[in-house]
């Protein structure tokens, strides 16, 4: 069974840091593009960024390139998001998402984590 | 660029057949996926590329896409049908790879 697991999320004070985690099991991470979405409270999904399996090909949502980095690690099954420059209007639900099929990119989404919210706020 | 537009909000009578559509340009060159979201849930793929379900998803559910508009149906809408639902597609050359329309919310009356 694919289990994606979000950690790291919580309240940071805008214009600092924070990184989140998600931990893949169930499938073969090293395989599969991986993604990041998020949802602010009450609002609909935002793609925010994705990574390749072999990390050669990422790419950012406008609204957060210059200021998030996706990166993973296959040996330990792991996807990271590190945020930085935060911004009460990047306040969201965090989700890990895993694309469909093994060594493709086709941005859908068949697995999702349960979310991490990040709270951007004095 | 383009754009996915959803209704907000759509109401059925249990039984009855809930439709939820997804306007944009052209969208009926794209492949469409949809999401089903549950109050408190992370979403849940229930159709993808138009008209695929994947395994596990009731027959209940079903999609078309043509033209200007996509299409995903719910038959026989119960009341665990109550959701969030999204539509996307993979906009290639765009500002987003992934992009989602603004959600339709289903309420089963």
């Amino acid at each position: 069974e694919v289990q994606l697991v979000e950690s790291g999320g919580g309240l940071v004070q805008p214009g600092r840091s924070l990184r989140l985690s998600c931990a893949a099991s169930g499938f073969a991470f090293h395989d599969f593009a991986m993604h990041w979405v998020r949802q602010a409270p009450g609002k609909g999904l935002e793609w925010v960024s994705t990574i390749t399996w072999d990390s050669g090909n990422i790419a950012y949502a406008d609204s957060v390139k210059g200021r998030f980095t996706i990166s993973r690690d296959n040996a330990r099954t792991s996807l990271f998001l590190h945020m930085t420059s935060l911004r009460p209007e990047d306040t969201a639900f965090y989700y890990c998402t895993k694309d469909v099929y093994p060594l493709s990119l086709v941005m859908l989404f068949d697995s999702w984590g349960q979310g991490a919210l990040v709270t951007v706020s004095s | 660029s383009l754009v996915l537009t959803q209704s907000p909000s759509v109401s059925v009578v249990p039984g009855e057949t809930a439709t939820i559509t997804c306007d944009g340009n052209n969208i009926g060159t794209k492949g469409v996926h949809w999401y089903q979201q549950r109050p408190g849930q992370a979403p849940r793929l229930v159709i993808s590329y138009d008209s695929d379900r994947p395994s596990g998803i009731s027959e209940r559910f079903s999609g078309s896409n043509s033209g200007n508009t996509a299409t995903l149906t719910i038959s026989r809408v119960e009341a665990g049908d109550e959701a969030d639902y999204y539509c996307q597609v993979w906009n290639r050359g765009g500002d987003h790879y992934a992009l989602f329309g603004g959600g339709t919310q289903l309420t089963v009356l």
